[in-house]
């Protein structure tokens, strides 16, 4: 099956720092999803790419959609404390929308 | 995007019983999705709702096991059965709308 690799696993990072996180598959992707779960919540999409080579922006979040479509990063630039969470990319395959192949998380600690 | 409300938002079951979690969409959806997320992990696609037809599975996961209800097209249903402390995990339900996926705030089961 569709398998995605996130790196960093981890990040301890201090306030203001840039952040970047990334996505790699050996499968194509039509879609790929970023999220953020805080504690006890579901996630919560915050970018969403549709078409390789796209660059979109939330905010302080930027992400692009690589142009071999196997691949995706999330930057996020001036971090704050509440941008503390786990981030998943996510990645839909073409079968289906809202069949989705997540990536395994990237931890991030803004220290104050 | 769709507001998706999940009960119980947490349990703690005996082994051996069954719990079923309740999903509802505040708006009509072809679609609906039940993932896993398992402690410290990523989530995982146990199903595909379908209204009107049984729920389609993905490997690893058996209808005898997580029964799925999709009575219509806002509400839906999942069923851990015959419980065991490894369906400890966190069971979320997720709506497509187009290309983008959203989620209800999950359910927390503890299985002891």
């Amino acid at each position: 099956g569709q398998q995605l690799n996130q790196s960093p696993q981890s990040m301890f990072i201090q306030e203001g720092e840039d952040v970047s996180m990334n996505c790699t598959s050996s499968s194509i992707f039509n879609t790929w999803l970023w999220y953020k779960q805080d504690p006890g919540e579901g996630p919560v999409l915050l970018i969403a790419l549709y078409k390789a080579g796209e660059l979109t922006s939330n905010g302080r979040l930027t992400a692009q959609f690589g142009i071999t479509r196997k691949d995706s990063f999330l930057n996020i630039s001036a971090s704050i404390p509440s941008d503390v969470g786990i981030y998943f990319c996510a990645g839909e395959g073409g079968t289906s929308y809202g069949k989705l192949t997540f990536g395994q998380g990237t931890i991030l600690t803004v220290h104050p | 995007s769709a507001v998706i409300s999940q009960k119980p938002s947490r349990d703690i079951c005996q082994r051996g019983t069954s719990l079923t979690i309740q999903c509802q969409v505040d708006s009509q959806v072809t679609m609906m999705f039940w993932y896993r997320q398992q402690p410290g992990q990523s989530l995982t696609l146990i199903a595909t709702a379908n209204q009107g037809s049984e729920a389609t599975y993905e490997s690893g996961f058996v209808i005898d096991k997580f029964p799925i209800s999709r009575p219509n097209l806002t509400f839906s249903t999942l069923t851990v059965s015959n419980m065991s402390p490894e369906d400890s995990s966190i069971y979320l339900c997720s709506v497509a709308q187009g290309p983008e996926a959203f989620f209800g705030q999950g359910t927390r089961l503890t299985v002891v």
